[in-house]
């Protein structure tokens, strides 16, 4: 599975939109991007994936760059409660293991 | 609601004492997995069932078996525990099958060694 790089901390405004970047330039033609959240004691949780179109769901967007060596990751109002560290993973389309980088440490504050 | 569950949350043991944690789940997926993750790092896979085949990461200490009984649930035993073995204990479930699906995570197990 390709590489991620992420920020490794943001903060973000409560009720502002959240944009968390991640470069995965060495992608290959069918691996995914996926994104999910750990909230401090917890276990991850899926937020959205893609593949080389932008995606939506009631969490979350995912913008993926035409070349789709990047994406963004888009929480259009942050809450208190999205603070969490958010990982950015590349994986194909196997049903295999999820490798976790060190992920962007998102703090929201009021 | 369909879940991922895991007992005990918070388990203690002394070094070298075998402990067995426990995930089950009522989403009916075919393959679960154990994830360890330590202090302040990311979760790292331990192994995976995809039914009843059983797939080891190639860098999981023999310390660490496992164990899935039928669909719904699935072991980790840790065999000789070492003071480096304490970390939280993930279990996951996702579906198999050619198309890529989402892995749901349990809210895990706080292994502490004495």
């Amino acid at each position: 599975d390709a590489k991620t790089t992420q920020p490794p901390s943001m903060d973000c405004a409560e009720g502002r939109a959240a944009n968390l970047p991640c470069n995965h330039s060495t992608i290959s033609g069918n691996e995914y991007v996926y994104w999910y959240r750990q909230i401090h004691s917890q276990g991850p949780q899926y937020i959205i994936h893609g593949l080389k179109n932008n995606e939506t769901n009631e969490m979350a967007s995912l913008i993926i760059t035409e070349d789709r060596k990047s994406s963004t990751l888009i929480l259009p109002h942050a809450t208190l409660r999205d603070t969490a560290v958010y990982y950015c993973i590349v994986r194909g389309t196997s049903y295999g293991k999820l490798t976790f980088g060190q992920g962007t440490i998102l703090t929201v504050h009021p | 609601d369909a879940m991922v569950i895991q007992n005990p949350r918070y388990q203690v043991t002394q070094f070298g004492k075998p402990v067995t944690l426990s995930c089950s789940q009522t989403l009916n997926h075919n393959v679960m997995y154990w994830y360890q993750q330590k202090s302040s790092q990311a979760p790292k896979l331990l192994f995976h069932y995809y039914d009843k085949d059983f797939n080891n990461e190639a860098d999981t200490p023999d310390n660490f078996q496992s164990r899935r009984p039928n669909t719904s649930f699935c072991f980790l035993d840790i065999r000789s525990p070492g003071l480096g073995d304490a970390a939280m204990y993930l279990c996951a479930t996702s579906r198999g099958g050619q198309k890529v699906y989402e892995q749901y995570f349990g809210p895990g197990t706080r292994l502490t060694v004495t």
